[in-house]
């Protein structure tokens, strides 16, 4: 099945610092999407991204289809960034719909 | 996401016993999913659905049942709980009906099986 890595797997910044997080994956995609999960663990939707560019707010996501990697840029961290960041990708050649996570870039940022 | 709820959101059982997850939904979405996560990992899918009558499973099913009473309601069971279903359990839902695929997942339920 499709493989999908992230990097680094932590990352600590001081308030105000910006940072890219990185995605890879081994196999076309339908569907890439990157979540939020809070220190409580509550998982929220950043975007959904299976190709292109978008921008919300200080975040903005990058998915590179055809060469199988998706970046997300945080710009002017907050204390409120915080959290685990999950990338996931629907199996194209599988059961379409089902996500396949990456196990994650913890994030912490220090005031 | 509020239109996602999930009852209980914490339980802490005995090893053998049954206990059932249950998820609800408004967002009028076809599709509802059943996702665990464990410390450090991403998550992994338990059981999906992609409407009432079709009910498929996912990575990591065995020891876990489900039922999909109806389109905005998807329930899990344990039949006979082991501590090693210690874990954050996610329900999610989505629709091939809208322009995007996105899942959308309720608060989760943390489950202690000790």
């Amino acid at each position: 099945g499709i493989q999908v890595e992230q990097s680094p797997p932590d990352l600590i910044l001081q308030e105000g610092a910006n940072s890219t997080l990185r995605c890879n994956f081994s196999d076309s995609v339908n569907n890439l999407q990157w979540f939020h999960q809070n220190p409580w663990g509550q998982l929220i939707n950043l975007f959904y991204i299976p190709s292109g560019t978008k921008q919300n707010g200080r975040l903005s996501a990058t998915t590179v289809a055809t060469e199988r990697y998706s970046l997300l840029y945080i710009s002017s961290s907050q204390t409120t960034d915080s959290g685990v960041y999950f990338c996931a990708v629907d199996d194209y050649g599988g059961s379409q719909g089902n996500l396949i996570f990456g196990k994650g870039t913890k994030l912490s940022v220090k005031p | 996401d509020a239109d996602v709820t999930q009852t209980p959101r914490n339980r802490i059982t005995k090893t053998g016993k049954r206990i059932m997850l249950e998820c609800s939904q408004t967002k009028g979405h076809d599709r509802m999913y059943w996702y665990r996560q464990d410390p450090g990992l991403g998550l992994r899918l338990i059981y999906y659905s992609f409407d009432v009558k079709d009910i498929n499973k996912g990575e990591i099913s065995d020891g876990y049942s489900v039922s999909r009473q109806a389109q905005a309601k998807f329930s899990l069971s344990l039949e006979s709980a082991i501590p090693n279903q210690t874990a954050l359990y996610f329900c999610a839902t989505s629709t091939r009906q809208g322009p995007t695929d996105t899942q959308y997942f309720g608060p989760g339920t943390r489950l202690t099986v000790l």
